[in-house]
């Protein structure tokens, strides 16, 4: 079974830049969960979502959105970028809203200049 | 208000020996999960052991095991028989609240010498 996978895996933008980052989960499972990891802030929840609706969101400004499909791959959106939101984005899945493993990808690192 | 505290910025340990890395928690909710995450220098969190409140057994996976005192509000994760390979960051994490998020200590870095 393949696991939870992220693209791209690094990103160079600019500042005042949008980015669109994606994250399959694992087959079958229905809840996606980002999250922005930095070296001041540690892991940060951003989102989770489940079938298609956003259940759950952390504590993050408007310029970070995200979306599902239905076939539970998820997208989030970063918009008019900041130096701050240089970080690296975890995606993970479980297979329902309360499994007892979330499963992370790789991330994907971000850097704005 | 969720939270997970790990005090221990850095650890080292030798080769083969046992190391302890502590974790606690803080939640009003009676139903809550208790997770470890190893995350090496590539970068992916690999999940390690849970252990639900209800559970009156302490979790194991092989050479890891969490010491779950509830009462105490801890969560401790045990590594026996250290290798090279498990020098890397490890987190602590709780999924509880109304919305069953989870919520991550700051983490302890693992460095096994040789």
């Amino acid at each position: 079974k393949a696991g939870v996978t992220q693209t791209p895996r690094y990103l160079i933008k600019t500042r005042g830049q949008q980015v669109t980052l994606s994250c399959s989960p694992i087959s079958g499972h229905r809840s996606v969960s980002w999250y922005q990891q930095t070296p001041g802030q540690g892991l940060q929840f951003l989102f989770e979502y489940f079938s298609e609706t956003q259940r759950n969101k952390g504590n993050f400004p408007g310029r970070f959105s995200g979306r599902q499909f239905s076939n539970s791959r998820s997208e989030m959106n970063v918009s008019t970028l900041e130096l701050g939101d240089s970080a690296l984005y975890l995606c993970a899945s479980s297979f329902d809203r309360w499994g007892n493993e979330q499963f992370f990808g790789p991330g994907t690192r971000l850097t704005v200049l | 208000a969720q939270k997970i505290t790990q005090t221990q910025p850095g650890m080292f340990v030798q080769e083969k020996e046992a190391v302890t890395l502590d974790c606690t928690y803080d939640t009003s909710d009676q139903s809550y999960g208790l997770f470890w995450y190893k995350q090496p220098s590539s970068g992916e969190m690999i999940f390690l052991i849970y252990q639900g409140s209800y559970d009156e057994q302490n979790a194991t996976e092989g050479r890891y095991s969490l010491n779950f005192q509830k009462a105490r509000k801890s969560a401790n994760l045990v590594i026996s028989a250290s290798q090279l390979g498990d020098s890397a960051m490890y987190f602590c994490a709780m999924r509880a609240g109304t919305g069953n998020q989870f919520y991550f200590g700051t983490g302890t870095s693992l460095t096994v010498i040789p």
